[in-house]
């Protein structure tokens, strides 16, 4: 089972940072945070992924808590094609490729 | 290069029949990963198979059933479908399995079949 919660739906303005949060409270030492992404009908997209430190990409940072029970996805400028629903995982050890995702979080940038 | 691939796009079928979903990993990925999502649902795992053996299975009924060809290409089987059972199967692939302690394997996943059950 999903063990992050997240928040429904999220509004952000076109040119803005769009942050949207997650917390993963159970969240063990060597448990994964990964960021996904999708846009209506399509298959998830990878967007970011960290144990401790926080990391930045092309497409995005990833801030996580000193006690890692949660976290803050940053899109430093969102574009109307950032509208999509976002999805917090938990990286389970000795799952393998088992990714438990939530309902996420719809988030509609407006221009 | 090509993505995940997944094939058909598009299905519909009645209630009892049989379905097989393909998908193709990327090129040198040897994991593959079967996701079942209901419309306004984040996916939902079902299968992961690894060099050709189940690694992992999700809470799906038997009637659900995967394999693994040599080539790492998937078959996602599913008998007697139900109304329910329609949703977008998702594929997703890795470049390998690290079963054990922390992992950060990424996941590429296709754009999925939308089967719809009548």
């Amino acid at each position: 089972d999903a063990k992050t919660t997240q928040p429904t739906s999220m509004d952000c303005a076109e040119g803005r940072a769009a942050n949207l949060p997650c917390n993963h409270s159970t969240i063990s030492g060597n448990e994964y945070v990964y960021w996904y992404r999708q846009i209506h009908s399509q298959g998830p997209q990878y967007i970011i992924h960290g144990l401790k430190n926080n990391e930045t990409n092309e497409m995005a940072s990833l801030i996580i808590t000193e006690d890692r029970k949660s976290s803050t996805l940053i899109l430093p400028h969102a574009t109307l094609r950032d509208t999509a629903v976002y999805y917090c995982i938990v990286r389970t050890a000795n799952t393998g490729n088992q990714f438990y995702f939530g309902t996420g979080t719809s988030l509609t940038v407006i221009p | 290069d090509a993505g995940v691939t997944q094939s058909p796009t598009h299905l519909i079928k009645t209630r009892g029949q049989h379905v097989t979903l393909r998908c193709s990993p990327i090129s040198g990925h040897k994991s593959v990963s079967w996701y079942q999502q209901v419309l306004g649902q984040g996916p939902q795992f079902i299968f992961q198979y690894y060099e050709k053996e189940e690694r992992g299975r999700g809470n799906f009924p038997d009637r659900f059933s995967a394999r693994q060809f040599p080539n790492y290409s998937s078959e996602l089987n599913v008998n007697a479908l139900l109304l329910g059972d329609s949703a977008l199967y998702l594929c997703a692939s890795s470049l390998e399995d690290r079963g054990t302690g922390a992992t950060n394997e990424k996941l590429f996943f296709g754009s999925g079949t939308q089967l719809s059950v009548l």
